[in-house]
């Protein structure tokens, strides 16, 4: 089945502990994205990657670092998280530059305290 | 489920009627656009597109409008349905990035 994958789902967790949410596909897209969202404010993107090695920031990357070294995998990591990083965050997914059909993950609602 | 805009506009619809979304985009250089659903609990489900060279574009049961002379998309459900009952946004694409709109929730009455 294609889909996108993340995990956790949810995480609590306290100011400055580093954390990693892990992105996952399985429909050897090259263009995968993080976004956030938080209500009133729609989704906003992270980052972005066009491909292996290619990432590239969105509109509120601050506080936030991304990899690509794997076509499947697109990590979010937080070094330092802050309380204002909490919110629900989603992966995506799709073949091109967005061009196409952007294929969203579940989503990961984190807590930062 | 999860909560993803708790002061979103909201459109009430009459099941059977036509429900139209509308959105402004910022951008004028952005080329595509996107329409997007989105169901309690769940990420953003791709509804319809349209490149910046088209004005209008019809899929099943929905079509999506564009106006570039005043950066206006629109989309139209025909006939709508319970299941339609979601957040809608709209997003565009400016060089590679995606910027997506707030969203309209729609509501919709038995």
């Amino acid at each position: 089945e294609a889909q996108v994958t993340q995990n956790p789902r949810y995480l609590i967790t306290v100011t400055g502990k580093k954390l990693t949410v892990t992105c996952s596909q399985n429909m050897n897209h090259e263009y995968m994205s993080w976004y956030r969202q938080d209500p009133g404010l729609g989704l906003r993107q992270i980052y972005y990657s066009m491909n292996v090695e290619v990432t590239d920031k969105g509109d509120v990357p601050e506080g936030y670092k991304v990899s690509r070294k794997e076509k499947r995998n697109f990590p979010l990591i937080l070094e330092s998280p802050s309380p204002n990083q909490t919110s629900l965050y989603f992966c995506a997914s799709s073949f091109s530059q967005g061009i196409d059909t952007q294929y969203f993950g579940p989503g990961t609602r984190l807590t930062v305290l | 489920g999860e909560s993803v805009g708790l002061h979103l506009p909201t459109l009430s619809v009459q099941e059977g009627d036509n429900s139209i979304i509308n959105c402004a985009y910022s951008n004028s250089a952005s080329d595509y656009f996107i329409w997007y659903k989105q169901e309690s609990g769940k990420g953003p489900q791709f509804i319809i597109d349209i490149r910046s060279n088209m004005d209008k574009r019809q899929g099943q049961r929905v079509t999506v409008l564009l106006n570039k002379t005043v950066k206006h998309l629109s989309l139209q459900i025909a006939a709508t349905q319970p299941g339609d009952s979601a957040v809608y946004f709209c997003a565009e694409r400016s060089a590679s990035k995606i910027i997506f709109g707030s969203g309209t929730r729609l509501s919709i009455r038995p």
